[in-house]
């Protein structure tokens, strides 16, 4: 593994069902986060972690949730999907939250939920 | 609230000059990012900005006014590569990136 990476590439899923969004990062950045990008719009960020154990809410919470059980893994859980989720979610890791640190993004999940 | 206006498409020449303006109203600031990003892929980090003037690293400069809330991208001697958005973010008092959403840029031969 180098970087980050997200799976699955793309996913189609009935609305009601639950879907996790699995995020690996090798870098052993502390901060990761969720951000999801809708045309039109800028990235909107859903969840982030400044450290493992630790997660906070962003711009778009509400339907999704988030854990950090160590500093590799974060995955994004949307436990009832709706149609408005449909989306690109990226997954991004940095090290650390402070200004300056550029995030580093992993290629993506196109999620389409009918 | 917040916010980063940034023009929505732009097209330029091959081999020629292309400005990108990004103005931003956010709660605090603790730099200005941007990133590219081509179509279907993820975003990758050009440059970062958090002092008055303009950063140059190649063929890509940025410069950045905080007392006008205004950066720019400037990109030279275009290559039909350089077609892709540009997505100009903003960190926030409280640390968060808070993202424009982009400029596409259409390079024609």
């Amino acid at each position: 593994i180098a970087g980050i990476t997200q799976a699955p590439t793309s996913q189609i899923l009935a609305a009601g069902r639950r879907m996790t969004l699995r995020c690996t990062q090798d870098m052993r950045h502390n901060a990761m986060y969720w951000y999801r990008q809708d045309l039109g719009l800028g990235l909107r960020l859903i969840h982030y972690s400044n450290t493992a154990g630790t997660t906070g809410k962003g711009e778009v919470p509400d339907g999704y949730s988030v854990s950090r059980a160590n500093t590799d893994d974060f995955p994004l859980t949307l436990a009832s999907a709706v149609p408005s989720q449909t989306s690109v979610y990226f997954c991004a890791s940095s090290d650390g939250g402070l200004a300056g640190n550029e995030q580093f993004f992993g290629p993506g999940t196109r999620l389409t939920v009918l | 609230g917040q916010n980063i206006d940034q023009p929505t498409e732009m097209t330029a020449t091959e081999g020629a000059i292309v400005q990108i303006n990004c103005t931003y109203q956010t709660s605090g600031f603790n730099g200005l990012f941007w990133y590219q990003q081509h179509a279907g892929e993820a975003p990758t980090f050009l440059s970062y900005n958090v002092l008055d003037g303009l950063e140059e690293k190649g063929r890509f400069s940025s410069f950045l006014s905080r007392s006008k809330g205004y950066s720019y991208l400037l990109l030279k001697e275009l290559q039909m590569k350089d077609s892709a958005s540009y997505l100009c973010a903003v960190t926030d008092s409280n640390y968060q990136l808070i993202w424009g959403a982009g400029t596409k840029l259409i390079i024609k031969p």
